[in-house]
Protein backbone atom coordinates (compact mmCIF):
# COMPACT_ATOMS: atom_id res chain seq x y z
CA UNK A 1 0.00 0.00 0.00
CA UNK A 2 1.34 4.00 -0.50
CA UNK A 3 1.57 5.92 2.05
CA UNK A 4 4.21 8.33 3.92
CA UNK A 5 5.90 7.10 7.13
CA UNK A 6 7.45 9.25 9.29
CA UNK A 7 9.96 8.08 12.59
CA UNK A 8 9.93 7.95 15.25
CA UNK A 9 6.66 8.62 16.50
CA UNK A 10 8.08 9.96 19.55
CA UNK A 11 11.57 11.78 20.05
CA UNK A 12 13.31 13.09 23.04
CA UNK A 13 15.97 15.75 22.97
CA UNK A 14 18.13 17.01 24.91
CA UNK A 15 19.28 20.31 25.57
CA UNK A 16 21.90 21.81 23.06
CA UNK A 17 21.31 18.23 20.60
CA UNK A 18 20.25 18.15 17.16
CA UNK A 19 17.85 15.58 15.54
CA UNK A 20 16.58 14.18 12.43
CA UNK A 21 13.26 13.25 12.01
CA UNK A 22 12.05 10.72 8.98
CA UNK A 23 10.19 11.23 6.33
CA UNK A 24 9.47 8.84 3.45
CA UNK A 25 6.78 8.67 0.75
CA UNK A 26 6.34 5.53 -2.13
CA UNK A 27 3.40 7.39 -3.66
CA UNK A 28 5.73 9.20 -5.93
CA UNK A 29 5.18 12.43 -5.08
CA UNK A 30 6.32 15.29 -6.50
CA UNK A 31 6.11 17.76 -3.50
CA UNK A 32 7.26 17.05 0.04
CA UNK A 33 6.39 19.57 2.85
CA UNK A 34 7.42 19.84 6.71
CA UNK A 35 4.65 21.35 9.04
CA UNK A 36 4.90 22.10 12.92
CA UNK A 37 1.80 22.41 15.12
CA UNK A 38 1.38 23.98 18.83
CA UNK A 39 -1.79 23.66 20.35
CA UNK A 40 -4.30 26.18 19.24
CA UNK A 41 -1.63 27.71 16.17
CA UNK A 42 -2.38 25.39 13.50
CA UNK A 43 -0.25 23.89 11.39
CA UNK A 44 3.00 26.20 10.20
CA UNK A 45 4.98 25.49 6.89
CA UNK A 46 8.54 24.66 7.76
CA UNK A 47 10.29 23.69 4.58
CA UNK A 48 8.93 22.46 1.00
CA UNK A 49 10.54 21.03 -1.64
CA UNK A 50 9.03 20.51 -5.53
CA UNK A 51 11.72 18.27 -6.53
CA UNK A 52 14.80 16.33 -5.89
CA UNK A 53 17.78 18.55 -4.74
CA UNK A 54 15.70 21.67 -4.15
CA UNK A 55 13.64 22.88 -1.20
CA UNK A 56 12.53 26.41 0.07
CA UNK A 57 12.12 27.91 3.30
CA UNK A 58 8.48 28.32 4.66
CA UNK A 59 7.47 30.70 7.30
CA UNK A 60 9.41 29.61 10.45
CA UNK A 61 12.44 27.80 9.37
CA UNK A 62 14.85 29.23 11.65
CA UNK A 63 16.58 26.36 13.61
CA UNK A 64 15.91 23.66 10.71
CA UNK A 65 17.61 22.36 8.04
CA UNK A 66 16.47 19.53 5.01
CA UNK A 67 17.61 17.73 2.70
CA UNK A 68 16.04 15.77 -0.42
CA UNK A 69 18.63 14.09 -2.42
CA UNK A 70 15.84 11.43 -3.17
CA UNK A 71 12.11 11.62 -4.61
CA UNK A 72 11.00 9.05 -1.49
CA UNK A 73 13.06 11.27 1.41
CA UNK A 74 12.43 14.64 2.78
CA UNK A 75 14.38 14.54 6.54
CA UNK A 76 14.00 17.28 8.70
CA UNK A 77 17.26 17.92 11.44
CA UNK A 78 15.95 20.17 14.24
CA UNK A 79 19.21 21.69 15.02
CA UNK A 80 20.23 23.16 18.73
CA UNK A 81 19.67 27.07 17.35
CA UNK A 82 15.53 26.20 17.50
CA UNK A 83 14.67 27.11 20.99
CA UNK A 84 11.39 25.85 21.24
CA UNK A 85 11.25 22.61 19.39
CA UNK A 86 8.76 20.91 21.71
CA UNK A 87 6.01 20.40 18.97
CA UNK A 88 4.29 17.75 16.95
CA UNK A 89 5.67 17.66 13.08
CA UNK A 90 3.99 16.38 10.23
CA UNK A 91 4.90 15.92 7.16
CA UNK A 92 3.28 15.83 4.10
CA UNK A 93 3.29 15.11 0.06
CA UNK A 94 1.65 15.70 -3.11
CA UNK A 95 1.64 15.45 -6.93
CA UNK A 96 3.19 18.73 -8.32
CA UNK A 97 -0.31 19.85 -9.62
CA UNK A 98 -1.66 21.35 -7.35
CA UNK A 99 -5.06 20.36 -8.21
CA UNK A 100 -4.57 17.69 -5.72
CA UNK A 101 -4.61 17.38 -1.50
CA UNK A 102 -1.81 16.64 0.52
CA UNK A 103 -1.04 13.20 1.86
CA UNK A 104 -0.37 13.53 5.55
CA UNK A 105 2.22 11.22 7.69
CA UNK A 106 1.13 10.12 11.17
CA UNK A 107 3.32 12.61 13.05
CA UNK A 108 6.31 12.91 15.41
CA UNK A 109 5.91 14.60 18.55
CA UNK A 110 9.26 15.78 19.82
CA UNK A 111 9.81 16.77 23.49
CA UNK A 112 12.38 18.61 24.72
CA UNK A 113 13.63 17.20 28.27
CA UNK B 1 -1.06 40.79 6.12
CA UNK B 2 -2.65 37.30 5.25
CA UNK B 3 -4.98 35.65 7.45
CA UNK B 4 -7.36 32.07 8.07
CA UNK B 5 -9.77 32.14 10.49
CA UNK B 6 -11.42 29.61 11.54
CA UNK B 7 -14.15 29.42 14.82
CA UNK B 8 -12.01 28.64 17.41
CA UNK B 9 -14.78 27.43 19.72
CA UNK B 10 -15.62 23.83 19.48
CA UNK B 11 -19.43 23.19 17.43
CA UNK B 12 -21.58 21.16 19.62
CA UNK B 13 -24.30 20.01 18.01
CA UNK B 14 -26.66 16.73 17.54
CA UNK B 15 -27.02 13.23 15.80
CA UNK B 16 -28.53 13.48 12.62
CA UNK B 17 -28.23 17.50 12.42
CA UNK B 18 -26.47 19.53 9.70
CA UNK B 19 -22.99 20.54 11.08
CA UNK B 20 -21.73 23.64 9.24
CA UNK B 21 -18.16 25.29 9.57
CA UNK B 22 -17.31 28.71 8.90
CA UNK B 23 -13.59 29.43 6.56
CA UNK B 24 -12.84 33.32 6.22
CA UNK B 25 -9.82 34.91 4.59
CA UNK B 26 -8.33 37.72 3.91
CA UNK B 27 -5.84 39.51 1.80
CA UNK B 28 -5.93 35.63 -0.23
CA UNK B 29 -6.29 35.55 -4.17
CA UNK B 30 -6.77 31.37 -3.45
CA UNK B 31 -6.70 29.15 -5.92
CA UNK B 32 -7.65 26.06 -4.39
CA UNK B 33 -9.56 26.34 -1.10
CA UNK B 34 -8.90 22.26 0.65
CA UNK B 35 -10.47 20.84 3.89
CA UNK B 36 -8.99 18.10 6.21
CA UNK B 37 -10.02 16.46 8.88
CA UNK B 38 -7.99 15.80 12.15
CA UNK B 39 -8.15 13.42 14.75
CA UNK B 40 -5.91 13.71 18.00
CA UNK B 41 -2.97 13.08 17.91
CA UNK B 42 -2.98 11.84 13.89
CA UNK B 43 -2.41 13.59 10.69
CA UNK B 44 -4.84 15.55 8.77
CA UNK B 45 -7.02 13.86 6.33
CA UNK B 46 -7.82 15.73 3.15
CA UNK B 47 -11.62 15.56 2.52
CA UNK B 48 -12.00 18.17 -0.43
CA UNK B 49 -10.72 20.31 -2.65
CA UNK B 50 -12.67 23.25 -4.40
CA UNK B 51 -11.17 25.62 -7.22
CA UNK B 52 -11.92 29.64 -7.16
CA UNK B 53 -14.30 29.30 -10.16
CA UNK B 54 -16.30 26.46 -8.85
CA UNK B 55 -19.35 27.40 -6.42
CA UNK B 56 -19.84 24.03 -4.52
CA UNK B 57 -18.66 20.48 -4.84
CA UNK B 58 -20.34 17.51 -2.97
CA UNK B 59 -18.67 14.08 -1.85
CA UNK B 60 -21.34 11.73 0.14
CA UNK B 61 -22.33 13.42 3.15
CA UNK B 62 -19.79 16.21 2.71
CA UNK B 63 -20.26 19.94 0.86
CA UNK B 64 -18.05 22.46 0.42
CA UNK B 65 -19.20 26.21 -0.56
CA UNK B 66 -16.50 28.97 -1.52
CA UNK B 67 -17.54 32.21 -2.63
CA UNK B 68 -14.78 34.49 -3.52
CA UNK B 69 -16.95 38.09 -3.00
CA UNK B 70 -17.29 37.27 0.61
CA UNK B 71 -13.79 35.44 0.98
CA UNK B 72 -15.53 32.75 2.66
CA UNK B 73 -15.70 29.43 2.40
CA UNK B 74 -18.68 26.57 4.13
CA UNK B 75 -18.22 22.99 4.88
CA UNK B 76 -21.29 20.95 5.93
CA UNK B 77 -21.83 17.27 7.28
CA UNK B 78 -25.04 16.16 7.08
CA UNK B 79 -26.73 13.28 8.75
CA UNK B 80 -23.61 13.88 11.65
CA UNK B 81 -22.83 10.85 13.20
CA UNK B 82 -20.90 10.45 16.71
CA UNK B 83 -17.76 9.61 14.13
CA UNK B 84 -17.29 12.81 12.36
CA UNK B 85 -16.58 14.16 15.58
CA UNK B 86 -12.89 15.56 15.02
CA UNK B 87 -10.80 18.93 14.08
CA UNK B 88 -11.54 20.42 11.13
CA UNK B 89 -8.59 22.33 9.22
CA UNK B 90 -9.01 24.76 6.19
CA UNK B 91 -6.01 25.48 4.03
CA UNK B 92 -5.52 27.88 0.91
CA UNK B 93 -3.54 27.25 -2.00
CA UNK B 94 -3.49 30.92 -3.10
CA UNK B 95 -1.88 32.32 -6.72
CA UNK B 96 1.63 33.32 -5.99
CA UNK B 97 2.17 31.61 -3.26
CA UNK B 98 4.61 28.82 -4.04
CA UNK B 99 1.90 25.80 -4.44
CA UNK B 100 2.34 25.24 -0.83
CA UNK B 101 -1.04 25.05 1.58
CA UNK B 102 -1.73 27.82 4.50
CA UNK B 103 -3.39 26.14 6.97
CA UNK B 104 -6.21 27.65 9.46
CA UNK B 105 -6.30 26.83 12.50
CA UNK B 106 -9.44 24.45 12.61
CA UNK B 107 -12.83 24.10 14.10
CA UNK B 108 -13.95 20.98 16.64
CA UNK B 109 -16.55 19.29 16.00
CA UNK B 110 -18.37 17.09 18.94
CA UNK B 111 -21.48 15.52 17.73
CA UNK B 112 -23.73 14.71 20.50
CA UNK B 113 -26.38 11.35 20.62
Amino acid sequence: DGGITQSPKYLFRKEGQNVTLSCEQNLNHDAMYWYRQDPGQGLRLIYYSQIVNDFQKGDIAEGYSVSREKKESFPLTVTSAQKNPTAFYLCASRYRDGNYGYTFGSGTRLTVV
Amino acid sequence: SQKIEQNSEALNIQEGKTATLTCNYTNYSPAYLQWYRQDPGRGPVFLLLIRENEKEKRKERLKVTFDTTLKQSLFHITASQPADSATYLCALDYTGGGNKLTFGTGTQLKVEL
